[in-house]
């Protein structure tokens, strides 16, 4: 079975502050692919980052960085100096391999950012 | 820009009235999805076409179809919307490459049924 957790439901910061977005998965693959999306209030799902599971090593992108950790079954998202425009769902989700290339993604139930000014 | 369109933005219907969404791309992409969201859930897959190959999840109620007349067009028709199908409605795109596809999505279609 494939799973993804977000254990944090909401999570509230004010403006500047440094914010971690937790994610957890569960997979019996030893191949695998990992994804941050964003969903902002329009609703459009934004594609942030993608890893593979033979790759570990982490990933910073302007203020967002991401941290893989295959013996935690961890990926989670790190935003420095958060901005209200950072104010969000986050989603976390899987994808395993299989027998095909395309197929659909095992979302984490979502983490609703808020950032306050 | 490439993108990934719906329209509309916002469908109302009537509760039974038969409804169809649209979703067009501009990136090329040879894989389409729809994605059902209801409020504050994970996007849950419909279905998905491969080219022109059809992939219908499992779960999928009957009451869902899909046509891809084109590698740029896709649909969805919901034959007879009851209140348990408002939802967003998301479209997202990808191109199958070796490897696992990363997948783009559109701006959704918020569907209310009265």
């Amino acid at each position: 079975a494939q799973k993804v957790t977000q254990a944090q439901t909401e999570i509230s910061v004010v403006e500047k502050e440094d914010v971690t977005l937790d994610c957890v998965y569960e997979t019996r693959d030893t191949t695998y692919y990992l994804f941050w999306y964003k969903q902002p209030p329009s609703g459009e799902l934004v594609f942030l980052i993608r890893r593979n599971s033979f790759d570990e090593q982490n990933e910073i992108s302007g203020r967002y960085s991401w941290n893989f950790q295959k013996s935690t079954s961890s990926f989670n998202f790190t935003i420095t100096a958060s901005q209200v425009v950072d104010s969000a769902v986050y989603f976390c989700a899987l994808r395993a391999s299989g027998s095909s290339n395309t197929g659909k993604l095992i979302f984490g139930q979502g983490t609703t950012l808020q950032v306050k000014p | 820009d490439a993108m990934v369109i719906q329209n509309p933005r916002y469908q109302v219907t009537q509760f039974g009235k038969p409804v169809t969404l649209s979703c067009s791309q501009t990136l090329n992409h040879n894989v389409m999805y729809w994605y059902q969201q209801k409020s504050s859930q994970a996007p849950k897959l419909l279905f998905h076409y491969y080219d022109k190959d059809f992939n219908n999840e499992a779960d999928t109620p009957d009451n869902f179809q899909s046509r891809r007349p084109n590698t740029s067009f896709c649909f969805l028709d919901i034959r007879s919307p009851g209140l348990g199908d408002a939802a967003m409605y998301l479209c997202a795109t990808s191109r199958a490459l070796a490897g696992v596809d990363t997948q783009y999505f559109g701006p959704g279609t918020r569907l209310t049924v009265l």
